[in-house]
């Protein structure tokens, strides 16, 4: 069983479409992220999730927003897409916070034409 | 602010020959430090990581890094690497304040071993 799945893999859209990621985990965990990755391989966090609150905001445009329905989820809503939007989009899952480790996802590369 | 720097881009190196691939971190509080592996097209995956103690840290697939507090460093090492190594590579660490946790990565360094 896949323990971090995001749908869809690939996504190519228009600008100024509204788009959702989705993202599962399966390992019981109580904290969920989205990463950014852009062109040039960069990660940078987006949000994360504990227990249903997000936590963390870093300065990333309000048109992104992270919506979980239940411990096991947490999706991307992005309205207004941007051609710099275009990047690979993470999900990650870790037990708690602090030293513990990251699960990733395979990834969500969004293109925006 | 903490923030690591991966000392360079792009590693080329021959099959079986041995590897380092440079981390520096900069951090005033206790620092945990993380190296993952991204292979092509797929998510990352945890190498190895340094919480506390001993500072020679080992991980998956024979990979190993050391903790070295005085140059703030978390370098990471294999002695001899197969072609299945090229991927790439982030050296990250953990920032814990109240609002809670992230990893705030380095730039990567490509590793492309070759026969």
């Amino acid at each position: 069983d896949t323990a971090v799945s995001q749908t869809p893999k690939y996504l190519v859209t228009q600008m100024g479409n509204d788009k959702s990621i989705k993202c599962e985990q399966n390992l019981g965990h109580d904290t969920m992220y989205w990463y950014k990755q852009d062109s040039k391989k960069f990660l940078k966090i987006m949000f994360s999730y504990n227990n249903k609150e997000l936590i963390i905001n870093e300065t990333v445009p309000n048109r992104f927003s992270p919506k979980s329905p239940d411990k096991a989820h947490l999706n991307l809503h992005i309205n207004s897409l941007e051609l710099g939007d275009s990047a690979v989009y993470f999900c990650a899952s870790s037990p708690g916070w602090g030293t513990d480790t990251q699960y990733f996802g395979p990834g969500t590369r969004l293109t925006v034409l | 602010a903490q923030s690591v720097t991966q000392l360079d881009s792009q590693v080329p190196v021959f099959e079986e020959a041995p590897v380092e691939l440079r981390c520096n971190y900069s951090s005033s509080v206790s620092v945990y430090l993380f190296w993952y592996v991204q292979y092509p097209n797929q998510g990352l995956q945890l190498l190895l990581k340094y919480l506390s103690g001993s500072t020679l840290v080992k991980g998956i697939n024979g990979f190993e890094a050391e903790f070295n507090k005085s140059q703030t460093s978390f370098h990471l090492r294999k002695p001899s690497v197969h072609i299945s190594d090229t991927a790439e590579y982030f050296c990250a660490v953990s920032v814990t304040n109240q609002a809670g946790t992230a990893l705030i990565f380095g730039k990567g360094t490509t590793l492309s071993v070759s026969s």
